[in-house]
């Protein structure tokens, strides 16, 4: 079964704006990461967040995970019409190389 | 960083026919390789998880007899899609795993049986 859960599931900004997406799970994780697909691509990984860490930053991206809500959200920061695509957030469970469980997604719309 | 190859990229098929999907992680060794499937407009589900020299653990639902999995190598797994029917088309994706690099995604595979 799917554990994490983005929200919203479909998102529309204007190119320049911010794009927050978050994700919620349900038990114990080893990372958590985020992905991205370009419509019947495959996966383009973005950023991970151990376990352990609060917040992360790559560039115009910034994760923060909140293990004590089992959430993480996604910040796109200055979005850009290259960034419309659908956006993953995906876990795998504490110790060792666990299968990750991906969530229903956000798809994300930048309009120029 | 580290590539993971998937081939071919896109397949059509007849219906009955059997398909091969090939996974070969490239400049590195990959402990584990996962198999997905993945609907139009929907997420990504976890089909089976393969080690190398091993059977196969798959998910629930998957059927291990349709979908037969071959993890002959460190670096290459095997997903044949057995007696295809139109109800296999989707998108299979494969990702490996690694100490080195953590989980590495292949581009996908679009099945479409006809």
């Amino acid at each position: 079964s799917q554990q994490g859960e983005e929200d919203p599931q479909a998102l529309s900004i204007q190119e320049g704006e911010n794009a927050t997406m978050n994700c919620s799970y349900k038990t114990s994780i080893n990372n958590l990461q985020w992905y991205r697909q370009n419509s019947g691509r495959g996966l383009v990984h973005l950023i991970l967040i151990r376990s352990n860490e609060r917040e992360k930053h790559s560039g115009r991206l910034r994760v923060t995970l909140d293990t004590s809500k089992k959430s993480s959200s996604l910040l796109i920061t200055a979005s850009r019409a290259a960034d419309t695509a659908s956006y993953f957030c995906a876990t795998d469970s504490s110790g060792g190389y666990q299968k990750v469980t991906f969530g229903i997604g956000t798809k994300l719309q930048v309009i120029p | 960083g580290a590539v993971v190859s998937q081939h071919p990229s896109r397949v059509i098929c007849k219906s009955g026919t059997s398909v091969k999907i090939e996974c070969r992680s490239l400049d590195f060794q990959a402990t584990t390789m996962f198999w997905y499937r993945q609907f139009p407009k929907q997420s990504l589900m976890l089909m089976a998880t393969s080690n190398e020299g091993s059977k196969a653990t798959y998910e629930q639902g998957v059927e291990k007899d349709k979908f037969l999995i071959n993890h002959a190598s460190l670096t290459l797994s095997t997903l044949t899609v057995t007696s295809a029917h139109p109800e296999d088309s989707s998108f299979y994706i494969c990702s490996a795993a690694s100490n080195s690099y953590g989980y590495t995604f292949g581009s996908g595979t679009r099945l479409t049986v006809v």
